[in-house]
C-alpha cells in the first residue's frame, strides 16, 4: 500500500514564475490538508480538501495560491507569481476519515524562489 | 491562544538515556488524538505515536511512549534508551472536532542526542 506521493520533491522558479505541487494521498483517503514550513518553524495548516471541494482554505494566503482535488488525479497545489518568501517545503498529509484517526505526510516538495 | 504548546526549543541527551519532550494542549472537546512526529535532517515527516482522549492507557511503540495525563492536558513523549539517530525535531500535534479536526502542530523540539 503505497504511502502518500508528493511530486516533485525539489523544485527551483524564478520570481514570477508558477510553481505546481502535486500530491497522490494513500489509496483510500478522502481528505488531504496541505501545510507549509518555514525554514526553522513548524507546519502551519494552508487548505483542506476532500474529493472534489475545499473544506477549510482558512490558512491559504489569498492572492497567487489555489488548490484543488479533482475526482480523479491527485490533490495540487498552485502558486502563481512566486516571490522569495514562497520558498518553504509544502507538505500534504491525508487520512481516510475526517475524526481524530491518523494523519499520514508525504515527504515534502522543497521550492525555491531564486 | 495555542492549542499545542511545546516549551521546549531544543533538549540535549545522552545517548541511551531517556528523555521527555513536553507538549501541552488546549481543547474544550472531550474527543481528540495527539500524536507525535519525528522531521530528520533529511525532512521528511515520520508518525511516531498516537493516543486517543478515551485511551486509558499510555500508548507505546517500541523505544517511544506518551504520558498522556488528561486532566493536564500533556502528552509528553518520553523516549527509551536514546540513540544518535534520534537527533531530529519534534512536532506533537492534536486533531478535535472543535477544529474540525484539521491538525495542528506546536514550533517543535530539536533533540541532539549526544554520543
Amino acid at each position: 500500500n503505497a504511502g502518500v506521493m508528493q511530486n516533485p520533491r525539489h523544485l527551483v522558479r524564478r520570481r514570477g514564475q508558477e510553481a505546481r505541487l502535486r500530491c497522490s494521498p494513500m489509496k483510500g483517503h478522502s481528505h488531504v490538508y496541505w501545510y507549509r514550513q518555514l525554514p526553522e518553524e513548524g507546519l502551519k495548516f494552508m487548505v483542506y480538501l476532500q474529493k472534489e471541494n475545499i473544506i477549510d482554505e482558512s490558512g491559504m494566503p489569498k492572492e497567487r495560491f489555489s488548490a484543488e482535488f479533482p475526482k480523479e488525479g491527485p490533490s495540487i497545489l498552485r502558486i502563481q507569481q512566486v516571490v522569495r518568501g514562497d520558498s518553504a517545503a509544502y507538505f500534504c498529509a491525508s487520512s481516510p476519515y475526517q475524526d481524530t484517526g491518523e494523519l499520514f505526510f508525504g515527504e515534502g516538495s522543497r521550492l525555491t524562489v531564486l | 491562544a495555542q492549542k499545542i504548546t511545546q516549551t521546549q526549543p531544543g533538549m540535549f541527551v545522552q545517548e541511551k538515556e531517556a528523555v521527555t519532550l513536553d507538549c501541552t494542549y488546549d481543547t474544550s472537546d472531550q474527543s481528540y488524538g495527539l500524536f507525535w512526529y519525528k522531521q530528520p535532517s533529511s525532512g521528511e515527516m515520520i508518525f511516531l505515536i498516537y493516543q486517543g482522549s478515551y485511551d486509558e492507557q499510555n500508548a507505546t511503540e517500541g523505544r517511544y511512549s506518551l504520558n498522556f495525563q488528561k486532566a493536564r492536558k500533556s502528552a509528553n513523549l518520553v523516549i527509551s534508551a536514546s540513540q544518535l539517530g534520534d537527533s531530529a525535531m519534534y512536532f506533537c500535534a492534536m486533531r478535535e472536532r472543535g477544529g474540525s479536526y484539521i491538525p495542528t502542530f506546536g514550533r517543535g523540539t530539536s533533540l541532539i542526542v549526544h554520543p
